[in-house]
């Protein structure tokens, strides 16, 4: 069964450095999303992709977050200057419709110290 | 705006006794419903969608526009049921944009033997 891949699986940063969390979505998906858990709360949406262009983001992703498709088969999350309050789990996931019924990957560990 | 609320963070039951994982949520619109679970350490995984009315791994939940609710629901739990479930609510979305999730907190199913 096609999976959708993440790396790394853990991620330890300093403060204030860039990051990029990378994501290969299923081949034939054409929408590809960021979420993300902090430890003890809710999986929280971030932002979607389609068409290469974001088509929707939340209150959370502010401009120190982006993203990207720079080659058609990876899909990137850059932090461009830590905190500690983005250590959570990131994960990305993919659908081959509009709606719903994502496959996720199985996530990345940020650590920010 | 959409809300997920699972009242229930930690649910313990004995083998081969039924249980039952409660999600109500609050959306204006026509949502669509899921069920996802999440095994230790592994990724977020889909295990039913209202739309499709399929029973997976001897689950079901029925939608229930009235009380607003989507209940999932099996009549014999097994060890390996023993899992993170989450339900989420998906809006409808534009034509281009992938619609995005929106997740409840969480029910840590624990089946005793």
């Amino acid at each position: 069964e096609p999976e959708v891949t993440q790396t790394p699986s853990h991620q330890v940063t300093q403060m204030g450095q860039e990051v990029i969390l990378r994501c290969v979505p299923i081949s034939n998906h054409l929408y590809f999303y960021w979420y993300r858990q902090i430890l003890g709360q809710k999986v929280e949406f971030l932002v979607s992709f389609y068409n290469n262009e974001i088509s929707e983001k939340s209150e959370i992703f502010d401009d120190q977050f982006s993203v990207e498709r720079p080659d058609g088969s990876n899909f990137t999350l850059k932090i461009r200057s830590t905190k500690l309050e983005d250590s959570a789990m990131y994960f990305c996931a993919s659908s081959v419709r509009q709606w719903g019924g994502y496959t996720f990957g199985s996530g990345t560990r940020l650590t920010v110290v | 705006a959409q809300r997920v609320t699972q009242p229930e963070k930690l649910l313990s039951v004995f083998k081969g006794a039924p249980v039952e994982l409660k999600c109500n949520y609050s959306y204006s619109g026509s949502p669509e419903l899921f069920w996802y679970v999440q095994y230790s350490r592994q990724r977020l995984q889909l295990l039913l969608r209202h739309i499709s009315r399929e029973s997976i791994k001897g689950f079901t939940a029925d939608l229930n526009k009235g009380e607003t609710s989507f209940h999932l629901k099996k009549p014999f739990a097994q060890e390996e049921d023993s899992a993170m479930y989450y339900c989420a609510l998906s809006a409808e979305g534009g034509e281009t944009s992938g619609s995005r999730l929106t997740f409840g907190e969480g029910t840590q199913l624990t089946v005793n033997p």
